[in-house]
């Protein structure tokens, strides 16, 4: 199993950003996959889960309406997106699978993308 | 929501050293607890689920218990590539939430 997160960004406040995360080696289809944020210095905090088989979400209420996460079955890929980037938006973000038996752990992440957003 | 008190936020410690850290849930949560270990500018790696089962592949070092709302992750003799910032996360009840983290360095 692998997750590969796409590379870090620069971002200005006010544009929009999409970040991938491609996985590999397991029925993409059958697993929820997760994205957690890590502000610097800070604790982490899970931002929600899609279902890859239907595109089902569920998302944090804290960070409701403020991202959007896909996924696209035909290249096994789940994305995070933001239309409107703020400055408290600088963080690294972690693509995340949660476990075979739908408990709630994670039991694979991604490498992590960094996102800068400063004018 | 639930909320997830680590401590300590660091330690230091010595290798061959046994070592415990503290996860507090605000509320019961049976044994809805992973841990995690992190090492600089890498993703997290799941050490233990359901607070005490070891996920495939983590050294037999390595140990958790507890439920309700007391959870502690064990290392039982500290080898060097245990330096590393753990964390916990509770997977009872959305949203999940995370511990602030503790951070284990060399004495």
């Amino acid at each position: 199993v692998q997750l590969v997160q796409s590379g870090a960004e620069v971002k200005k406040p006010g544009e929009s950003l999409k970040i991938s995360c491609k996985t590999s080696g397991y029925s993409f289809t059958t697993n929820w996959i997760g994205w957690v944020r890590q502000m610097p210095g800070k604790e982490m905090e899970w931002m929600g889960i899609i279902y890859a088989g239907d595109s089902d979400t569920k998302y944090n209420p804290s960070f409701q309406g403020q991202v959007i996460m896909s996924a696209d079955k035909s290249i096994t890929t789940a994305y995070l997106q933001w239309t409107s980037l703020k400055a408290s938006d600088t963080a690294m973000y972690y693509c995340v699978r949660r476990d075979d038996y739908n408990h709630g752990y994670f039991d694979y992440w991604g490498q992590g993308t960094l996102v800068t957003v400063s004018s | 929501d639930i909320q997830m008190t680590q401590s300590p936020s660091t330690l230091s410690a010595s290798v061959g050293d046994r070592v415990t850290i503290t996860c507090r849930a605000s509320q019961t949560m049976s044994n809805w607890l992973a841990w995690y270990q992190q090492k600089p500018g890498k993703g997290p790696e799941l050490l233990i689920y359901r607070a005490s089962n070891l996920q495939n592949g983590v050294p037999s070092r390595f140990s958790g218990s507890g439920s309700g709302t007391e959870f502690t992750l064990t290392i039982s003799s500290l080898q060097p590539d245990d330096f590393a910032t753990y964390f916990c996360q509770q997977y009872k009840t959305y949203p999940y939430t995370f511990g602030q983290g503790t951070k284990l360095e060399i004495k």
